[in-house]
């Protein structure tokens, strides 16, 4: 089955603790994108790839570090430095960035971060 | 600054009844516009879109309306049905920009 596997779905971190978030598709896609959700704020786009070892920085990038090693991969960590990390992660692909405006935007579960 | 807005948090309908969810937007070169809908613990699956050269689009129960000159999107659910309680997001790109996404509206429908 095609689609975009999140690990883990729940997570807990001490405080100044790195964490790193899994995301895998096996869509072939070359874009991929890491949104935040919380509650009444919608979701906001942390760091998106268009193409194998590139990544741009999205609206609420600090904090967060990303890499794209891999088509496939592309794992978010949160750093001790992001000053609230409590929320729900939305890792999402499409086969082109344009490809998104179209619908092709294809969301994993989830993964729900917690700091404790 | 939010370039995307869903200003109502809520929406409650009766089942069979037509749901009306807004979006307004900022960014006037915006090219493309999206609903998605959201399950609680799961991600966003797509709903519909609309690009900027249309005003109206179209599928099955869900029709989404542009009216670009007053920055303006909305999606209309007829019949409405209790299993499309959900939360529903507008989302809106420039070609070749990533998607912005508004705080979304979260729709009940009652039997």
């Amino acid at each position: 089955d095609g689609g975009i596997t999140q690990s883990p779905k729940y997570l807990f971190r001490k405080e100044g603790q790195n964490v790193t978030l899994s995301c895998e598709q096996n869509l072939n896609h070359d874009a991929m994108y890491w949104y935040r959700q919380d509650p009444g704020q919608g979701l906001r786009l942390i760091y998106y790839s268009q193409i194998v070892n590139d990544f741009q920085k999205g609206d609420i990038a600090e904090g967060y570090s990303v890499s794209r090693e891999k088509k496939e991969s592309f794992p978010l960590t949160v750093t001790s430095a992001q000053k609230n990390p409590t929320a729900f992660y939305l890792c999402a692909s499409s086969r082109t960035l344009a490809g998104a405006n179209t619908g092709e935007l294809f969301f994993g579960e989830g993964s729900r971060l917690t700091v404790l | 600054d939010q370039q995307v807005k869903q200003n109502s948090p809520s929406l409650s309908v009766q089942e069979g009844r037509i749901s009306i969810l807004n979006c307004d937007y900022t960014n006037s070169m915006f090219d493309y516009f999206l609903w998605y809908k959201k399950y609680p613990a799961e991600g966003p699956t797509f709903l519909i879109s609309i690009s900027s050269i249309k005003d109206k689009n179209e599928d099955g129960r869900f029709t989404v309306f542009l009216n670009k000159s007053a920055k303006h999107l909305s999606l209309h659910i007829v019949p409405s049905q209790p299993g499309d309680s959900a939360v529903y997001f507008c989302a809106a790109s420039v070609l070749g920009g990533a998607l912005n996404f508004g705080k979304g509206t979260s729709l009940l429908v009652t039997p």
